[in-house]
């Protein structure tokens, strides 16, 4: 399978902690990225191989992994984290690339 | 600092073609693989097609394959998409993005960074 998938919806009360759960048969063999993106900019990159923090990404951004399963969690969540979350990886092939359908993080 | 720079978009009938244009600057284009990526309104993101290096091979969505076509220019530091037979389904804002490569621990790790700001392709009659 291509496909990845995400919950559209996730929220957060301030300062508390969320997990955004990404889901794809591809991502027993790949790793994950996660992509970061507010209204009317392009996405950055807050973590790459499933648990890699890019510099200057805050250290409450961290990133796991178990069988069919990726995850981005924000522990501590800020004002500023409430954004769409994409997560990426490669297709069964490995030679395409897909991305999830996005979340949208909401923070109370 | 690097910079993505998209250009070509616009308004097109179905069946029509535009061909789309990625400007880089301030990094050794030849080096990195690029890809497009589109989005379409209040939609999320969707890989469109990827392209090495050296230009010799590429690798297309299945909902674009037989239709776009990505290129390269490395003497130009620039990227294309050419689109045919446009559909309205293809209307989206379509962003360049170049394909960061780390290696941590022996391992090596692809991402898209940075991202271009992208540029509007409408597809209507």
């Amino acid at each position: 399978s291509s496909e990845l998938t995400q919950d559209p919806d996730v929220s957060v009360a301030l300062g508390q902690t969320v997990t955004i759960i990404c889901r794809g048969d591809s991502l027993r063999t790949y790793y994950a990225n996660w992509y970061q993106q507010k209204p009317g900019q392009a996405p950055i990159v807050v973590l790459y191989g499933t648990t890699n923090r890019p510099s200057g990404i805050p250290d409450r951004f961290s990133g796991s992994s178990s069988g069919n399963t990726a995850a981005l969690t924000i522990s501590g969540a800020q004002a500023e984290d409430e954004a769409d979350y994409y997560c990426h990886s490669r297709d069964s092939s490995g030679n395409r690339w897909v991305f999830g359908g996005g979340t949208k993080l909401a923070v109370l | 600092e690097v910079q993505l720079e998209e250009s070509g978009g616009g308004l097109v009938k179905p069946g029509g073609s535009l061909r789309l244009s990625c400007a880089a600057s301030q990094f050794s284009f030849s080096t990195y693989h690029m890809s497009w990526v589109r989005q379409a309104p209040g939609k999320g993101l969707e890989w469109v097609s990827s392209i090495s290096g050296s230009g010799d091979y590429s690798h297309d969505s299945d909902s674009v394959k037989g239709r776009f076509t990505i290129s390269r220019d490395n003497a130009k530091n620039s990227v294309y998409l050419q689109m045919n037979s446009l559909r309205a389904e293809d209307t989206a804002v379509y962003s360049c993005a170049r394909e960061e490569v780390v290696c941590t621990n022996g391992i090596c790790y692809s991402y898209f960074d940075p991202w271009g700001q992208g540029t509007l392709v409408t597809v209507s009659s």
